[in-house]
């Protein structure tokens, strides 16, 4: 099992650019997450989606679209990159919104907006 | 508000000497204590999840425990591999989501 899969690892986009952001999970989990995480702020919810054909905001969804494509994939987009949007991202599976409640992360994707 | 507060921010330990590190937490209606390691350009990697106030869950050197109002992540006679920032994170609260710390960065000299 790969477990939770982002591509790409890297990316430096320019302001105004957009990109998309690809998360998969082999282990049959019904929820997926975006998270961002930046210096001393801890990691914070961008989007969610609880279960196949269900996205929902999280804490910081301003810039940010999602689609969840089918039970293994849910990506993240960025219409018009900001400086702001500077960040790592993470993905993240659980198994049933309903609990266990524990997440599972992919390895993260860095972005470099200019 | 709910709320999890990590501490120290970091810490610096020589190989051997035990030490603990603190999670406070203040998520009304709390469904679950999470406790990940993150390593150096990494995802979080899971460790431990705690339900309830009394409850301690053990992995190598790493012992967790959980009360009302706080977490505590016990290391016994750290390694240097042990070096890594430790994630807190409660379930629960308003929002019915994980809310995190910011991490402890320990590291273990040798």
């Amino acid at each position: 099992n790969a477990g939770v899969t982002q591509t790409p690892k890297f990316q430096v986009l320019k302001t105004g650019q957009s990109m998309t952001l690809q998360c998969a999970q082999d282990m049959n989990h019904n929820s997926m997450y975006w998270y961002r995480q930046d210096p001393g702020m801890g990691l914070r919810l961008i989007y969610y989606s609880a279960s196949e054909g269900t996205t929902d905001k999280g804490e910081v969804p301003n810039g940010y679209n999602v689609s969840r494509l089918n039970k293994r994939e849910f990506s993240l987009r960025l219409e018009s990159a900001a400086p702001s949007q500077t960040s790592v991202y993470f993905c993240a599976s659980r198994e049933l919104e309903g609990g266990p409640y524990e997440q599972y992360f992919g390895p993260g994707t860095r972005l470099t907006v200019t | 508000e709910d709320q999890v507060t990590q501490s120290p921010e970091a810490l610096r330990l020589q190989e051997g000497e035990s030490s603990s590190l603190n999670c406070s937490y203040t998520v009304s209606g709390l469904r679950g204590l999470f406790w990940y390691r993150q390593d150096p350009g990494k995802g979080p990697e899971f460790l431990f999840t705690l339900y309830s106030a009394g409850e301690e869950k053990e992995k190598e050197r790493l012992k967790a425990t959980l009360t009302k109002k706080e977490s505590f992540l016990h290391i016994t006679a750290p390694k240097p591999e042990d070096s890594a920032t430790y994630l807190c994170a409660a379930y629960g609260g308003a929002t019915n989501k994980l809310i995190f710390g910011t991490g402890t960065l320990l590291a273990v000299q040798p």
